[in-house]
């Protein structure tokens, strides 16, 4: 079973409309991530999120609002989608490691491919 | 934020080896080398990190230059299964294990 889920894989909407996009893991990290990726370019942080009490902005969270559930749970929703939020969604994972690791590999979903008509 | 420049496609025949330049020459002291991979239609997936001294594990090689603005990352006999977009990041040191992407390096591997 994978260990980083996120459903719906596949998503059409229409403009104006609330989308919400859920994350969930198995893997016990407390620090979980929303990126979108558009074609062609790499991943820009949305949100993340260190723990259960602790949301932060991202470089591009205009238009998106997350809500952190439980440990395993993050979920993105954008309030009234518009047409450029057309893009890959992706849920990460990490976990905080010893004080001062250095490195916290991101673990990532399979991502979510929305698109708003 | 550091940034990174790598070239945008590379090419690369099957069971020979591949090397992944990336430039970072505004690097601070405590940035680490981080390289990511994209299979097509998945995440990304951690390859490989490195401070300072070349690292090796059971993905690849990472080579860092020694005034550290610039690394290469390699792969020691290329697969069709390597075909991937790679990303070299630099990761603040206890900046909450950001990653910043960039454009990567889109590798294609010919049988």
């Amino acid at each position: 079973d994978a260990d980083v889920t996120q459903t719906p894989r596949n998503r059409i909407t229409k403009t104006g409309k609330r989308i919400m996009l859920e994350c969930s893991q198995t893997k016990g990290h407390d620090r979980m991530y929303w990126y979108r990726q558009d074609p062609g370019l790499g991943l820009r942080l949305i949100y993340y999120s260190f723990d259960v009490k602790d949301i932060n902005k991202g470089e591009i969270s205009d238009g998106y609002s997350v809500s952190r559930q439980a440990q395993a749970k993050f979920s993105l929703s954008l309030e009234s989608a518009i047409p450029n939020q057309t893009a890959l969604y992706f849920c990460a994972t990490s976990d905080p490691g010893l004080a001062g690791s250095s490195y916290n590999e991101q673990f990532f979903g399979p991502g979510t491919r929305l698109t708003v008509l | 934020d550091a940034k990174t420049t790598q070239p945008n496609s590379m090419e690369s025949n099957e069971e020979e080896p591949v090397h992944l330049p990336c430039n970072h020459s505004t690097i601070s002291g405590t940035d680490y080398i981080h390289w990511y991979r994209q299979l097509p239609s998945q995440g990304p997936e951690y390859v490989i990190h490195g401070l300072t001294s070349n690292v090796n594990n059971r993905m690849a090689s990472l080579a860092i230059a020694e005034d550290r603005k610039s690394s290469t990352l390699i792969l020691h006999r290329a697969t069709l299964r390597d075909a991937a977009v790679y990303y070299c990041i630099l990761r603040v040191n206890n900046a909450g294990n950001m990653l910043t992407f960039g454009g990567g390096t889109r590798l294609m591997v010919k049988p």
